[in-house]
């Protein structure tokens, strides 16, 4: 089956500028999740989405960060504008709906590795 | 919420020696534990995961052991390949629709 898919694969921009990036997951999975990843640290959770509803946005910068996902299936995550602590790996995940009791596997994209100067 | 702390964050052994990296959690209710591998510039995949029913899981040289009483985890990797150094990062969740919280990760250096 096809991966999760993500674009685009880098992107540098000035500070204060906007951006924007994509998500399109695996077929049939209904969560999908954005994380942040900065140089040398474990992903973050930004948001989390359970079809086309936010699970948990605890985490995300709303004065800058915005995220949507609505006909549930692709999702785009919006920076701005942009501070130069921005600059990180963006990930998508996605996975199928968690069970009362299980939790189910995620499956990442290959990420968006952004820049901000 | 959910707090981890991965240790060593840098492991280097020579191949086919064993490596362990270890993991703490925070939150008694949290019940599943992945582990990640990211090379370099690629995206995390899951090599193994625990459950809180079990205590230990093998998949041929990969092995988890968990100690619910203690609230830490552990990844054994056994006779290493070079093909095996990456970035390894736990992860704990308490399941359900909640979030994956990771660790730090280990960088893991085997060398030839």
């Amino acid at each position: 089956e096809a991966g999760v898919a993500q674009s685009p694969r880098y992107k540098i921009i000035e500070k204060r500028q906007s951006v924007a990036f994509w998500c399109n997951p695996i077929s049939g999975h209904a969560t999908l999740y954005w994380y942040q990843q900065i140089l040398g640290q474990g992903p973050k959770l930004l948001i989390q989405f359970q079809n086309n509803g936010v699970v948990d946005d605890s985490q995300l910068p709303k004065d800058r960060f915005s995220a949507e996902r609505l006909k549930g299936v692709d999702s785009t995550l919006k920076i701005q504008p942009a501070k130069l602590e921005d600059s990180a790996v963006y990930l998508c995940a996605s996975s199928l709906v968690g069970s009362s009791g299980g939790q189910e596997t995620q499956y990442f994209g290959p990420g968006t590795r952004l820049l901000v100067l | 919420g959910e707090n981890v702390e991965q240790h060593p964050s840098t492991l280097s052994v020579q191949e086919g020696d064993s490596a362990v990296i270890k993991c703490t959690y925070s939150d008694s209710a949290s019940n599943y534990f992945p582990w990640y591998k990211q090379e370099l510039g690629k995206r995390p995949q899951l090599i193994i995961d625990i459950r809180s029913n079990v205590g230990e899981k093998k998949d041929q040289r990969i092995a988890v052991t968990l100690n619910k009483t203690a609230k830490h985890f552990s990844l054994h990797i056994t006779e290493t390949q070079p093909e095996d150094s990456a970035v390894y990062f736990c992860a704990a969740s308490i399941g359900g629709y909640s979030t994956l919280t990771f660790g730090k990760g280990t960088m893991l250096l085997v060398s030839p």
